[in-house]
């Protein structure tokens, strides 16, 4: 079947502007995470859902991150008042059973804050 | 420390021969160890896992040992050829400051296997 499916594949925007990057995961995955990869890096955890709820999201950043599940299928990462330092690639990733399972990971959006 | 310390970061070998990567991690509660395979632009794969039951798992060329007491895992790929050269992440379940248990995973390892 279909993989993780991550839209758009690159977002090139403005310092100070908002940025949203979607998530279609595998069907019947109940599990969905988002990682951060910068450049030379493994991913970094942001946040955890289980189902249409955030169940940890201890690795975002700071307030100027959000993201939402609100079907507990496709998910939105949102990003507020983008700062340079937020260019990387963002992952995201589904798994049947949670953390302790396989994740099967998207190919990335690679945002460029200019 | 690092959570998840994996060396080398980068590993050269001659085609035919064998690359051992290896890892530690700091919580001695994680029980899942997945190792990714990452080609230049593409999405991180899954290519072998273990969980801390087992001491070893092999599959084809490529085998994982884990030391749950010395808290340390390895990658072994034999025969190695020039398509096993990319990018590899060692992976432990960690516990977040939330409480529950997630990936972290190493800086990687470049391997390059020269033909």
């Amino acid at each position: 079947g279909a993989g993780v499916s991550q839209t758009p594949s690159n977002k090139v925007t403005e310092k100070g502007k908002y940025v949203e990057l979607r998530c279609d995961p595998i069907s019947g995955h109940t599990a969905l995470y988002w990682y951060r990869q910068s450049l030379g890096q493994g991913p970094e955890f942001l946040i955890y859902f289980q189902g249409t709820g955030a169940a940890d999201d201890s690795g975002l950043p700071n307030d100027r991150f959000f993201a939402v599940r609100p079907e507990g299928s496709v998910s939105t990462l949102k990003i507020q008042r983008t700062e340079r330092g937020d260019s990387a690639v963002y992952l995201c990733a589904s798994s049947f059973a949670g953390a302790n399972s396989p994740l099967h990971f998207g190919n990335g959006t690679r945002l460029t804050v200019t | 420390g690092e959570n998840v310390e994996q060396h080398p970061s980068t590993l050269s070998v001659q085609e035919g021969d064998s690359a051992v990567i290896k890892c530690t991690y700091s919580d001695s509660a994680s029980n899942y160890f997945p190792w990714y395979k990452q080609e230049l632009g593409k999405r991180p794969q899954l290519i072998i896992d273990i969980r801390s039951n087992v001491g070893e798992k092999k599959d084809q060329r490529i085998a994982v040992t884990l030391n749950k007491t010395a808290k340390h895992f390895s990658l072994h790929i034999t025969e190695t050829q020039p398509e096993d050269s990319a990018v590899y992440f060692c992976a432990a379940s960690i516990r977040t400051g939330a409480g529950s248990y997630q990936l972290t995973f190493g800086k990687g390892t470049k391997l390059s296997v020269i033909p």
